[in-house]
């Protein structure tokens, strides 16, 4: 089994201004690694994902998260944030051996402001 | 295109009352999911059927049935409404010969049970 920790609830940012979200993660096993967003009153869409390969991965909206083994941490980062920016952004783990079943963490509320 | 959609978007029960949520995808996907999100909880995975014709328990089962009925259509009932189902119920879908490469949302049901 694995888990997902996401330990800020909430981060507030100004525009334009570099973040950092945090994401750690328990697995006996490898793992593929994800970040969602979720905008107001909507599903979530998918940010960007580790399957394989480079650790440093590039998704959409100049976000990008680099998987770290040794410190089982899939942090996502961006250089300068929108005020569009601002949603709640879900890590997700699932183990490379099982069907499709991913585990979500508690969830990051991402507020940009002026 | 429409991807996932979910009916109905609000619900309002009371103790006791029995429902079904209903879902379907059109995009020909082999996987489909149902999940709950709640404050400080992440999204939790009730149901999920890897393919037409099965069904397999998530992390969040108790209270809930789902059907299958086809392969564009999977939905969730609940038999006997509780105030701990009051929820935000996801609905996802994945394609083939995919590894949790990407899940498609649905736009969510707000569900509260009086």
């Amino acid at each position: 089994a694995q888990s997902v920790t996401q330990l800020d609830s909430q981060v507030p940012v100004f525009e334009e201004a570099p973040v950092e979200l945090r994401c750690n993660y328990s697995s006996s096993v490898s793992v593929y690694l994800f970040w969602y967003v979720q905008y107001p009153n909507q599903g979530l869409q998918l940010l960007l994902k580790y399957l394989s390969g480079s650790t440093l991965v590039k998704g959409i909206n100049g976000f990008e998260a680099e998987f770290n083994k040794s410190q089982t941490s899939f942090h996502l980062r961006k250089p300068s944030v929108h005020i569009s920016d601002t949603a709640e952004y879900f890590c997700a783990v699932s183990s490379t051996g099982t069907a499709s079943k991913l585990t979500f963490g508690t969830g990051t509320r991402l507020q940009v402001t002026l | 295109n429409a991807g996932v959609t979910q009916t109905p978007k609000f619900q309002v029960l009371k103790t006791g009352q029995s429902m079904t949520l209903q879902c379907a995808q059109d995009m020909n996907h082999n996987s489909m999911y149902w999940y709950r999100q709640d404050p400080g909880m992440g999204l939790r995975l009730i149901y999920y059927s890897a393919s037409e014709g099965t069904t397999d328990k998530g992390e969040v089962p108790n209270g809930y049935n789902v059907s299958r009925l086809n392969k564009r259509e999977f939905s969730l009932r609940l038999e006997s409404a509780a105030p701990s189902q009051t929820s935000v119920y996801f609905c996802a879908s994945m394609g083939p010969g995919t590894r949790n490469e990407k899940l498609f949302f649905g736009s969510g049901t707000q569900l509260s049970v009086l």
